[in-house]
């Protein structure tokens, strides 16, 4: 089945120590999102790619870069984890047609991030 | 700024018993309206979308909404709940002249007993 995946599902790291989630899709879709969801909260979006263009919502840390080698995989690097950092870490796409547009977006199972 | 409020954070009800769940979105133009549920353990699934053509839309496992423009509203209903629609829903809404990102509503809880 056509899908979106996040390895790992679960990652572990320490304050300050550089992590890298992933996302891959079998979709084939333009459009690459991540999502940050803290408990009890709605998913915010951090950035997203259009094809190769990179978008980086206004309210989105520095800390937080993202990485598009090829239509299939997506990659979330945060540069120096905070506590705050903690969340679920969603990966979703689109088949966005232009402006004005909207579809559907697919999410993967997430990414829970433990800040030790 | 586009916001979307979700009113009720839990809602617990018994088998059989309906559900509506209210989503109201502050965006004064032409909106694309969702709803997400996401099963326990489980990931963000769409339940139905409205785009245009007729307000009230049918998505899956009995699941409706109703898109009304004047109280700038989509609100979420399913006439018998089962103990497996217990999950947590949320409402998304994407500004029409957008690309297509979307804003969060905050989600309710929706447990249902057997």
């Amino acid at each position: 089945d056509a899908m979106v995946i996040q390895n790992p599902r679960y990652q572990v790291t320490q304050f300050g120590k550089p992590v890298t989630l992933s996302c891959s899709q079998t979709l084939n879709h333009n459009v690459m999102y991540w999502y940050q969801q803290k408990s009890s909260q709605a998913p915010k979006l951090l950035f997203h790619y259009y094809d190769k263009d990179f978008n980086n919502e206004a309210d989105t840390p520095d800390n937080f870069q993202s990485r598009r080698p090829n239509t299939s995989f997506c990659f979330l690097d945060i540069r120096s984890p905070g506590l705050g950092d903690a969340a679920m870490y969603l990966c979703a796409t689109s088949r966005q047609q232009g402006r004005g547009r909207t579809d559907t977006q697919y999410f993967g199972p997430g990414t829970r991030l433990t800040v030790l | 700024a586009q916001s979307v409020s979700q009113h009720n954070h839990h809602v617990i009800l018994s088998e059989a018993a309906s559900l509506e769940l209210g989503c109201n979105y502050s965006y004064g133009g032409t909106v694309n309206l969702f709803w997400y549920v996401q099963y326990p353990g489980q990931h963000l699934q769409l339940l139905l979308k409205y785009f245009s053509g007729d307000p009230l839309v049918k998505g899956i496992k009995g699941f409706e909404a109703e898109f009304i423009k004047s109280k700038f509203s989509f609100n979420l209903r399913k006439p018998s709940v089962q103990w497996s629609d217990t999950a947590e829903y949320f409402c998304a809404v994407n500004a029409g002249d957008s690309w297509g990102k979307l804003q969060f509503g905050a989600g309710t809880q929706v447990v249902v007993t057997p």
